[in-house]
């Protein structure tokens, strides 16, 4: 089956730094990559999605990119800001699809 | 528009115990999708529902179990509870199914004693 990994359990920047956040995946098969933020007492909410036919996917602030060959995931933060603290889970569209697969998740802390 | 709504958000529950969880999912959406959240565990993949039918179940015992009604609220069941099924409860909900832009609820908490 599919394992989805993290690279750091936990990441502290300063704000105004960018952030980026890892992730790899072990199904090569995998259609749809999803990236969602968790705040304390929260359910998880979307923030960027890509799918497999593309690289790089940008939206407010936000940058994901994908390397299939190597199975790799990153999300990229500009300019983090105190409000972006929280846990950031990658989700990996199983093939039989309508379930994901999410790797367990990187703990962002940012300092002022 | 109103998000996904769980209810109840917290509960307590003796273990042998059964419980019911319920989810109304954003109005339009019919996928609904369950998952477990433990601190060592991670987010697991439970069911999915859409239109009423089980598309896709996890790799979890069959003391979990699940329905979606006509109206799309959906209700998981866990019957003999054990400490272990301690954990945060998320619904997440979608327009038609393959957990794109699947928008989550803010989850029911079950501590089992």
């Amino acid at each position: 089956g599919e394992s989805v990994g993290l690279h750091l359990p936990t990441l502290s920047v300063q704000e105004g730094d960018n952030s980026i956040i890892n992730c790899a995946y072990s199904n090569s098969a995998s259609d749809y990559f999803i990236w969602y933020k968790q705040e304390s007492g929260k359910g998880p909410q979307f923030i960027i999605d890509i799918r497999s036919n593309m690289d790089k996917r940008q939206g407010q602030r936000v940058t994901v990119l994908l390397n299939k060959t190597v199975k790799h995931l990153s999300l990229q933060i500009a300019a983090t800001q105190p409000g972006d603290s929280a846990v950031y889970f990658c989700a990996v569209l199983r093939n039989s699809g309508y379930a994901l697969n999410f790797g367990k998740g990187t703990s962002l802390l940012v300092t002022p | 528009k109103a998000g996904v709504t769980q209810t109840p958000r917290y509960l307590i529950k003796t273990r042998g115990q059964q419980v019911t969880l319920s989810c109304s999912p954003i109005s339009g959406h019919r996928s609904v999708s369950w998952y477990q959240q433990t601190p060592g565990q991670g987010l697991q993949f439970l069911f999915e529902y859409f239109s009423e039918t089980q598309r896709n179940k996890g790799n979890f015992p069959g003391r979990f179990s699940g329905r979606q009604f006509s109206n799309s609220r959906s209700e998981m069941n866990v019957s003999t509870l054990e400490l272990g099924d301690s954990a945060l409860y998320l619904c997440a909900s979608s327009l038609g199914g393959q957990g794109i832009e699947a928008f989550f609820g803010q989850g029911t908490r079950l501590t089992v004693v």
